[in-house]
């Protein structure tokens, strides 16, 4: 079985743009998690979709969005990029809202 | 939401067993246990998880203290496969489900 993708791995913007990031689930998988990982503050959590509805949200500003597709796919999208913005950005699936996360290798996002 | 608390660090030969010791006092009665590891320049991978009674699986133990206000990850014969960022986390459940809200971690790091 094919494990969550994401594309691209990765991706270099300047700030004031936007960008779009896309994750694939694991077939079967109907939950889609995004989180930040930065050196300074670790994984954090962003949101969490669920047969394409966002069900969970951390504690991150509007610029941060996202959405997921009939199909379970998700994209994220962040717009006016900041330096601060530039992390590791995993996305995880998982069967259920109640079942364990299985990560992709994530999207390295630079932001000069 | 509660809060975990791991040591930053610790060391470990191969082939011997490692226990990882993870603090979480505010526990609440509904909150899960959950272990993920993050390999170098991978995304996090499900270890183990837990509400109450001690579990096993293929990869490691997790013992759990019987007031709930800690827990032990067991790993029986470390590899140097094994060195990795070790979370402890505790996941919430609420109307949308669980959410996962990942500390600090501790990086494990094995000798031959």
């Amino acid at each position: 079985k094919a494990g969550v993708t994401q594309t691209p791995r990765y991706l270099i913007k300047t700030r004031g743009q936007q960008v779009t990031l896309s994750c694939s689930p694991i077939s079967g998988h109907r939950s889609v998690s995004w989180y930040q990982q930065t050196p300074g503050q670790g994984l954090q959590f962003l949101f969490e979709y669920f047969s394409e509805t966002q069900r969970n949200k951390g504690n991150f500003p509007g610029r941060f969005s996202g959405r997921q597709f009939s199909n379970s796919r998700s994209e994220m999208n962040v717009s006016t990029l900041e330096l601060g913005d530039s992390a590791l950005y995993l996305c995880a699936s998982r069967k259920t809202h109640y079942n364990e996360q299985f990560f992709g290798p994530g999207t390295r996002l630079t932001v000069l | 939401d509660a809060k975990t608390t791991q040591p930053n660090s610790m060391e470990s030969n191969e082939e011997e067993p490692v226990h990882l010791p993870c603090n979480h006092s505010t526990i609440s009665g509904t909150d899960y246990i959950h272990w993920y590891r993050q390999l170098p320049s991978q995304g996090p991978e499900y270890v183990i998880h837990g509400l109450t009674s001690n579990v096993n699986n293929r990869m490691a133990s997790l013992a759990i203290a019987e007031d709930r206000k800690s827990s032990t990850l067991i790993l029986h014969r470390a590899t140097l496969r094994d060195a990795a960022v070790y979370y402890c986390i505790l996941s919430y459940l609420n109307q949308a489900g669980t959410a996962l809200i990942f500390g600090k971690g501790t990086t494990l790091s094995v000798s031959s």
